[in-house]
């Protein structure tokens, strides 16, 4: 069936250092979205990505759309403590939303 | 202040009973879903509607059963069949290109 690799699982990195989330799907995708989830918290969407090769950024996260539309990125620059939690990546395929299994984010200062 | 809530945050029941979980959204969004999340996961679909009075399985509908006889609500029902209920759910509303979540529900059964 369908579906949405996202790698790595854990990275833990220093405060200041930059951090990067790979999704790849089995599948073309129409779209992709990003979440994230604080600790304890609930999944807050954040971007949506429709074209291929769309990059978009939000201050220091840089997202990107492969040119095949199969497979996505988040780029964190000079980590920060409020970046910890689990970013999700959500490719969507017809009516359906696959979300990826989450990189979870550690940062020490 | 629009939002989804979900209620209770934290509940616990015994093995064999069912147990309704609420959802409640004043988004005035056409689309609620219903997703369950284990540690280490991601979410997966148990069920969802697109509109009143109708709903379709998700990946893991086994176990579990909806309604939704008003916009605004969307509860889900876990029943004694699924076999393995203990998990955080988690309700969400809008659009599928983008989901807002409630707080979640965190289901523990002994």
């Amino acid at each position: 069936g369908q579906q949405v690799m996202q790698i790595p699982q854990y990275q833990h990195v220093q405060e200041g250092e930059d951090f990067t989330t790979y999704c790849n799907s089995s599948t073309t995708l129409s779209n992709i979205q990003w979440y994230k989830q604080r600790p304890g918290g609930h999944p807050v969407f954040l971007i949506q990505l429709v074209k291929s090769g769309e990059v978009k950024k939000q201050k220091r996260l840089t997202f990107q759309f492969g040119e095949a539309k199969k497979n996505s990125s988040l780029h964190i620059t000079a980590t920060q403590t409020t970046d910890v939690g689990t970013y999700f990546c959500a490719g969507q395929a017809g009516t359906a939303l696959i979300f990826g299994k989450g990189t979870t984010l550690s940062v020490s200062s | 202040d629009g939002g989804i809530t979900q209620s209770p945050k934290y509940l616990f029941r015994k093995e064999g009973q069912n147990v309704t979980l609420s959802c409640e959204q004043n988004l005035n969004h056409d689309a609620m879903y219903w997703y369950r999340q284990d540690p280490g996961q991601g979410l997966r679909l148990i069920y969802y509607s697109q509109i009143v009075n109708d709903f379709q399985k998700g990946d893991i509908a086994e176990g579990y059963s909806v309604s939704r006889e008003k916009k605004e609500s969307f509860p889900l029902t876990v029943t004694s069949a699924q076999k393995n209920p203990t998990a955080f759910y988690l309700c969400a509303s809008g659009p599928t290109y983008e989901q807002y979540f409630g707080p979640g529900t965190r289901l523990t059964v002994t």
